[in-house]
């Protein structure tokens, strides 16, 4: 079965400074990966996925992740954090049933 | 367009009562999927659909949860004498039912047991 760890329950960083949350996974073929962002109250919205091709992807906001096959990793990056971007980040992947599996979610807090 | 829209926004239920949860995905995704946002479990998937086929029920907690797709558009999950540990968020979903298709997620309900 697959599975997602979010090692980083919570992340604070300074408004302008770069972001990188992680994303470990488990499964045993090529995964389909989505991260997705969840604000206070609202529901939750897609950044980026990848399923074949580029490792690097783009994503909505300035948003950027990197598929590592090597490292079961599918980290999120953006260089310039700005203080919208504070909510709550959930790393999801699916496996092959259609629905999603997800991790545990990081909490980003910005700081001005 | 619209979104998925859920009904009702919050819900506050006594313990042993059932509740039902709607859901109402975008025009023309086949797919529905419901989840369930608790701060105990984080975000678990409890039942899929994808047009007239059986759905995967497999993410069920208990015998307590079951869930319908009229017509294949609108969903309900209706949750039988709810219990205080049934407090969560609950969520939907729906796409066209492709694995690399996002999926569309509503607003939530919030269901309180007491």
């Amino acid at each position: 079965a697959q599975s997602v760890t979010q090692p980083d329950i919570h992340i604070t960083v300074s408004e302008g400074a770069s972001l990188e949350l992680r994303c470990n996974y488990s499964y045993g073929a090529t995964p389909y990966l989505f991260w997705y962002v969840q604000s206070p109250g609202q529901g939750l919205q897609l950044l980026l996925k990848y399923f074949s091709g580029d490792t690097l992807v783009q994503g909505i906001k300035g948003f950027e992740a990197e598929f590592k096959r090597s490292q079961s990793s599918f980290n999120l990056r953006k260089p310039s954090v700005h203080w919208s971007d504070a909510a709550e980040y959930f790393c999801a992947v699916e496996g092959g049933r259609r629905a999603l599996t997800f991790g545990s979610g990081t909490r980003l807090q910005v700081q001005p | 367009g619209a979104g998925v829209s859920q009904s009702p926004s919050n819900k506050v239920t006594e313990k042993g009562k059932d509740v039902e949860l709607r859901c109402d995905p975008i025009s023309g995704h086949t797919a529905l999927y419901w989840y369930r946002q608790s701060l105990g479990q984080g975000l678990e998937f409890l039942i899929y659909f994808q047009g007239n086929s059986a759905p995967d029920k497999s993410g069920l907690p208990s015998d307590r949860f079951s869930a319908e797709r009229t017509g294949g558009s609108v969903s309900t999950l209706t949750i039988q004498r709810t219990q205080q540990e049934d407090s969560a968020v609950y969520l939907c979903a729906s796409n066209l039912g492709v694995s690399t298709d996002t999926q569309y997620f509503g607003p939530g309900t919030r269901l309180t047991v007491l």
